[in-house]
């Protein structure tokens, strides 16, 4: 079973402008997360999709970050414009549904540098 | 809001020490509790986990009891292997839940 797919890996752009994250879940996973992980710190989930609907986006700095997941299954996470703060890895997860206790699956990330 | 205290890390023992990780949490409701696992270039993966209270999760030796009494949720292994050198990371939620993190604890086994 192929597992949650991310692209790009790596990122460099200079500040204020914009970048665009990808995310392929795992096949008939329901749920779809995006966390933002900082250097040192844990991951904080930035918005929570229940097939192509949101369930939590109340970290989302929604002034420039946006996301949507359409048709229920692909993801982009997008930044516009970007600050140097945005520095971090984007990591993408899915798990099969939103139930308690269930297992999330995360993809490898993307490095994101901002200069 | 929900939050995760991890123990600070790093932590270096040496091959065959006991390990413990503590994590206590501050949430309302009765969520899920994960300990998920970041080996060196590899990415976050699932450990343990306990849905309820009283319940044990355990993996590859790694055991925690969802305390509520004490809103914790330790992690423990009797005997560590240089295998198990990564960062380790707490997390409660789950659900319709907002899942929340610790900061990781980064766990360093020499021979």
């Amino acid at each position: 079973e192929a597992g949650v797919a991310q692209s790009p890996r790596y990122k460099i752009i200079e500040k204020r402008q914009s970048v665009a994250f990808w995310c392929n879940p795992i096949s008939g996973h329901a749920t779809l997360y995006w966390y933002q992980q900082i250097l040192g710190q844990g991951p904080k989930l930035l918005i929570q999709f229940q097939n192509n609907g949101v369930v939590d986006d109340s970290q989302l700095p929604k002034d420039r970050f946006s996301a949507e997941r359409l048709k229920g299954v692909d993801s982009t996470l997008k930044i516009q414009p970007a600050k140097l703060e945005d520095s971090a890895v984007y990591l993408c997860a899915s798990s099969l549904d939103a139930g308690g206790g269930e297992t999330q699956y995360f993809g490898p990330g993307t490095r994101l540098l901002v200069l | 809001g929900d939050s995760v205290t991890q123990m600070e890390g790093p932590v270096t023992l040496s091959e065959e020490a006991f390990l413990t990780i503590n994590c206590t949490y501050t949430a309302t409701g009765y969520p899920s509790l994960f300990w998920y696992v970041q080996y060196p270039g590899e990415g976050l993966q699932l450990l343990l986990k306990a849905t309820k209270a009283d319940d044990k999760g355990s993996n590859k030796g790694f055991e925690a009891t969802y305390r509520k009494e004490t809103t914790s949720f330790h992690l423990e292994k009797g005997s560590v292997q240089v295998s198990d050198s990564a960062v380790y990371f707490c997390a409660l939620g789950g659900g319709y839940q907002k899942v929340t993190f610790g900061t990781g604890t980064k766990l360093q086994v020499i021979p």
